[in-house]
């Protein structure tokens, strides 16, 4: 079972390069998430998608643009790096919004910016 | 999002139960109480979720105090392999995270 996937895994950026992180899932949830994991840190919430066509803010959204491509698909973009957007990057689908679903995670983009 | 508390780390020996605590004051009456663990280079797992009666399942067991503002996570024989970051959350329309409690398990 694939669950959620991420491409790519690893990836050096320049500064001021522009870059799409993909992430899709087959498990037909219908919400989205995208983090971020500084060293040390916990996760920090970047997006999300409560429902297909909806998209909201997270904690940590500057820098950062999303698409809800479809049901399967949500991408994160970076329009122009920064050293500080450097992380490893996690995407996580649930079922729904509701308070009662768990989420699957991907196994993450480590995304440095030189 | 009403916030949580975890001890920063712990220690247990291998083979030996582990009880891991969060408190969760500000708890509302419809927050589940969800954990989580990191592995090493992995993505997060989910463990168990609850929200008022104690949860049993092949993973974990989940004690949720009778006025909900505190929760334990028990691990009833700790293996190496559950050396991880573990996150309590009291899942809102999203989670968020806080920093988790890192077991370290002594062979």
């Amino acid at each position: 079972n694939a669950g959620v996937t991420q491409t790519p895994k690893f990836q050096v950026l320049k500064t001021g390069q522009s870059m799409t992180l993909q992430c899709a899932q087959d498990m037909n949830h219908n919400s989205m998430y995208w983090y971020r994991q500084d060293p040390g840190m916990g996760l920090r919430l970047i997006y999300y998608s409560a429902s297909e066509g909806t998209t909201d803010k997270g904690e940590v959204p500057n820098g950062y643009n999303v698409s809800r491509l479809n049901k399967r698909e949500f991408s994160l973009r970076l329009e122009s790096a920064a050293p500080s957007q450097t992380s490893v990057y996690f995407c996580a689908s649930s079922e729904a919004p509701d308070r009662v679903c768990g989420y699957t995670f991907g196994s993450g983009t480590r995304l440095t910016v030189v | 999002d009403a916030k949580t508390t975890q001890p920063n780390s712990m220690e247990s020996n291998e083979e030996e139960p582990v009880h891991l605590p969060c408190n969760h004051s500000t708890i509302s009456g419809t927050d589940y109480i969800h954990w989580y663990r990191q592995l090493p280079s992995q993505g997060p797992e989910y463990v168990i979720h609850g929200l008022t009666s104690n949860v049993n399942n092949r993973m974990a067991s989940l004690a949720i105090a009778e006025d909900r503002k505190s929760s334990t996570l028990i691990l009833h024989r700790a293996t190496l392999r559950d050396a991880a970051v573990y996150y309590c959350i009291l899942r809102g329309d999203k989670i968020i995270f806080g920093k988790g409690t890192r077991l370290h398990i002594l062979p």
